[in-house]
C-alpha cells in the first residue's frame, strides 16, 4: 500500500511562470490536504478538498492559487505567476473516510524555488 | 491567541534524560490530538494520537488535560536518534480541521 505520493519533489520556476503541484493520497483515503511551510517556520494550512469538492479553503491565498481533486486522477495545487515570496515546501496528506480517524499521513513533499 | 501554541525551544538534552513537551490549545470543542515528528528537510509523520485516558507507546507517553486545555509527550531515556522537531496537531470543528502547531526543536546530545 504506497503511501501518499507527491510530484515533482523538486520544482524550479522563474518568475511569473505556473507551477503545478500532485498529490496521490493513500489507496483508500478520500480527503486530502495542502500545507505550506517556509524554512524555520510551521505547517501552514491551505486547502482542504474531498473529490470532487473544496470543502475548506480558509488558507488560501485570495489570488493566483487554487486546487482541486478531480474524480479521476491526483490533487493538483496550482500556482499561477509564481513569485519569490512562494517558495517553500508544499505538503500534501491524506486521511480516510472516517472524520473520527482524521490521522493525516503525509507525502514527502515538493520543493518549490522561484528564482 | 494562537490557536494551537507551543514552545519552539530548542531542548537541549544528554542522552539518556527525560524531556516532556506541552502543546496549548484554545478551542475547548477539540476532540482529536496527536504528536507528529518531523525531521529536517522531510515530511512530519505520525508518533501517535493522544487520548483522554492517555497514552504511551515504548519510551513515548502522551497526555491530554482537558481542563488545562494543553496536550504532553513525555519522552524517557532519550536517544540521539530522538532529535527532531515535534509538531502538536489538535482536530476542532465540524470536520475535525486540524492545525499544527509550529513545533519544538529537540536536540539530543551524546
Amino acid at each position: 500500500n504506497a503511501g501518499v505520493m507527491q510530484n515533482p519533489r523538486h520544482l524550479v520556476r522563474r518568475r511569473g511562470q505556473e507551477a503545478r503541484l500532485r498529490c496521490s493520497p493513500m489507496k483508500g483515503h478520500s480527503h486530502v490536504y495542502w500545507y505550506r511551510q517556509l524554512p524555520e517556520e510551521g505547517l501552514k494550512f491551505m486547502v482542504y478538498l474531498q473529490k470532487e469538492n473544496i470543502i475548506d479553503e480558509s488558507g488560501m491565498p485570495k489570488e493566483r492559487f487554487s486546487a482541486e481533486f478531480p474524480k479521476e486522477g491526483p490533487s493538483i495545487l496550482r500556482i499561477q505567476q509564481v513569485v519569490r515570496g512562494d517558495s517553500a515546501a508544499y505538503f500534501c496528506a491524506s486521511s480516510p473516510p472516517e472524520a473520527a480517524k482524521n490521522i493525516q499521513y503525509f507525502g514527502a513533499g515538493t520543493r518549490l524555488s522561484v528564482l | 491567541r494562537k490557536e494551537v501554541e507551543q514552545d519552539p525551544g530548542p531542548f537541549n538534552v544528554p542522552e539518556g534524560a527525560t524531556v516532556a513537551f506541552n502543546c496549548t490549545y484554545s478551542n475547548s470543542a477539540s476532540q482529536s490530538f496527536f504528536w507528529y515528528r518531523q525531521d529536517c528537510r522531510k515530511e512530519p509523520k505520525l508518533l501517535m494520537s493522544v487520548y483522554s485516558s492517555g497514552n504511551e507507546d515504548g519510551r513515548f507517553t502522551a497526555q491530554l488535560n482537558r481542563a488545562s486545555q494543553y496536550i504532553s509527550l513525555l519522552i524517557r531515556d532519550s536517544k540521539l536518534s530522538d532529535s527532531a522537531t515535534y509538531l502538536c496537531a489538535v482536530g476542532s470543528g465540524g470536520y475535525q480541521k486540524v492545525t499544527f502547531g509550529t513545533g519544538t526543536k529537540l536536540q539530543v546530545i551524546p
